[in-house]
């Protein structure tokens, strides 16, 4: 089963607005990293956050790291038009090293 | 800089046929991962090669093999194909192990189509 769940599976925003998507695991991770996909095609790295790591950002990227919740948000400030994708978290579980993919957010972003 | 490079990028096999992938990663980079995209399974983590060792594996049956070459280039074959190998087939190079948090690099994939 996933490791990582996406909430919500799909948002539909106005440029301009923010994004925010949340990601749940279910056991210890070592680490949390987020990407992003365009229309079926190779994913982009975004950003890394480190289980000791609270909060890191990346220019309008912001991510959190709450791992007594086992939860992690990525936001999106400003939203442009090219940022319509679809979101994945992905967890390195501390146990077996194995990267679990959640099943990711579709972002429309509207002009 | 090239990126990953992923050939063939559309393939269509036969049941019961094995397939190879292949995948040249960017220059310097020792990791190589491979994973599958299926609309009903999401994402998921095949096997990662660094120095032509495999370092760990997801949970696909040993149809699935891999393997890695002294230029760090890799290959990933499946045996005995079955319609449920349709996927993309996605591999990313990192400079270190993806499983030790380094950003990895993805291809564009390879589109496999099983009739």
């Amino acid at each position: 089963s996933q490791q990582g769940e996406e909430d919500p599976q799909a948002l539909s925003i106005q440029e301009g607005e923010n994004a925010t998507m949340n990601c749940s695991y279910k056991t210890s991770i070592n680490n949390l990293q987020w990407y992003r996909q365009n229309s079926g095609r190779g994913l982009v790295h975004l950003i890394l956050i480190r289980s000791n790591e609270r909060e890191k950002h990346s220019g309008r990227l912001r991510v959190t790291l709450d791992t007594s919740k086992k939860s992690s948000s990525l936001l999106i400030t400003a939203s442009r038009a090219a940022d319509t994708a679809s979101y994945f978290c992905a967890t390195d579980r501390d146990r077996d090293d194995k990267i679990i993919f959640g099943k990711g957010t579709r972002l429309h972003i509207l002009p | 800089k090239a990126g990953v490079t992923q050939t063939p990028r559309y393939l269509i096999k036969t049941r019961g046929q094995q397939v190879t992938l292949s995948c040249s990663p960017i220059s310097g980079h020792r990791s190589v991962s491979w994973y599958q995209q299926t609309p009903g399974q999401g994402l998921q983590f095949l096997f990662e090669y660094f120095s032509e060792t495999q370092r760990n594996k997801g949970n696909f049956p040993g149809r699935f093999s891999g393997r890695q070459f002294s230029n760090s280039r890799s290959e990933m074959n499946v045996s005995t194909l079955e319609l449920g190998d349709s996927a993309l087939y996605l591999c990313a190079s990192s400079w270190g192990t993806v499983v030790g948090g380094t950003e990895a690099f993805f291809g564009q994939g390879t589109r496999l189509t099983v009739v």
